[in-house]
């Protein structure tokens, strides 16, 4: 079976420019998530879909953050415009249901100079 | 929300001992506690997890134990390796309803 697909691995940009993250979840899983890690501490959660549907996207400073999952497949993850404290691993999961067992991707090392 | 507190941030240990990794969680409609594993690199990886219809899970050489008058859990590891060395995080969710909320992880580090 095939993991959570991220990508790009890494990603270096300055400061006020954009940056989109790809990830394509597990086939037949219906809940997607989106995390920041920031070094040193626990995965956060940014949004989460059902589907095509946001179900919690509490998190998401929305002023810069944006995200879409349009086929209820494949999301993605968009920062415009970027700051220095968005340097963070940005993690993709998914589940088969809402709070059933999820997978995570490898994750989207972002780096804002 | 819920909270979730994760002891030690640190924890090293000698190859062959045992390590404990200890949660408390502040929801107590929280009925499922996953453990993650994540290495230098990947992404966390779903170790062990317990539903609060059970007091204790074991699966090989890692067991979870969970006391929801206290609203505590945690991790142990015997015979500890050094493939073991990683950060290991804790996890609550009340299943079906609400997301995640992670502790802040515990470094475990296996010396030879």
């Amino acid at each position: 079976e095939a993991g959570v697909a991220q990508s790009p691995r890494y990603k270096i940009i300055e400061k006020r420019q954009s940056v989109a993250f790809w990830c394509n979840p597990i086939s037949g899983h219906a809940t997607l998530y989106w995390y920041q890690q920031i070094l040193g501490q626990g995965p956060k959660l940014l949004i989460q879909f059902q589907n095509n549907g946001v179900v919690d996207d509490s998190q998401l400073p929305k002023d810069r953050f944006s995200a879409e999952r349009l086929k209820g497949v494949d999301s993605t993850l968009k920062i415009q415009p970027a700051k220095l404290e968005d340097s963070a691993v940005y993690l993709c999961a998914s589940s088969f249901r809402q709070g059933s067992e999820a997978f995570f991707g490898q994750g989207t090392r972002l780096t804002v100079v | 929300g819920e909270n979730v507190e994760q002891h030690p941030s640190t924890l090293s240990v000698q190859e062959g001992d045992s390590a404990v990794i200890k949660c408390t969680y502040s929801d107590s409609a929280s009925n499922y506690f996953p453990w993650y594993k994540q290495e230098l690199g990947k992404g966390p990886q779903l170790i062990i997890d317990i539903r609060s219809n059970v007091g204790e899970k074991k699966d090989q050489r890692i067991a979870v134990t969970l006391n929801k008058t206290a609203k505590h859990f945690s991790l142990h590891i015997t015979e500890t390796q050094p493939e073991d060395s990683a950060v290991y995080f804790c996890a609550a969710i009340i299943s079906g309803y609400s997301t995640l909320t992670f502790g802040k992880g515990t470094m475990l580090l296996v010396s030879p």
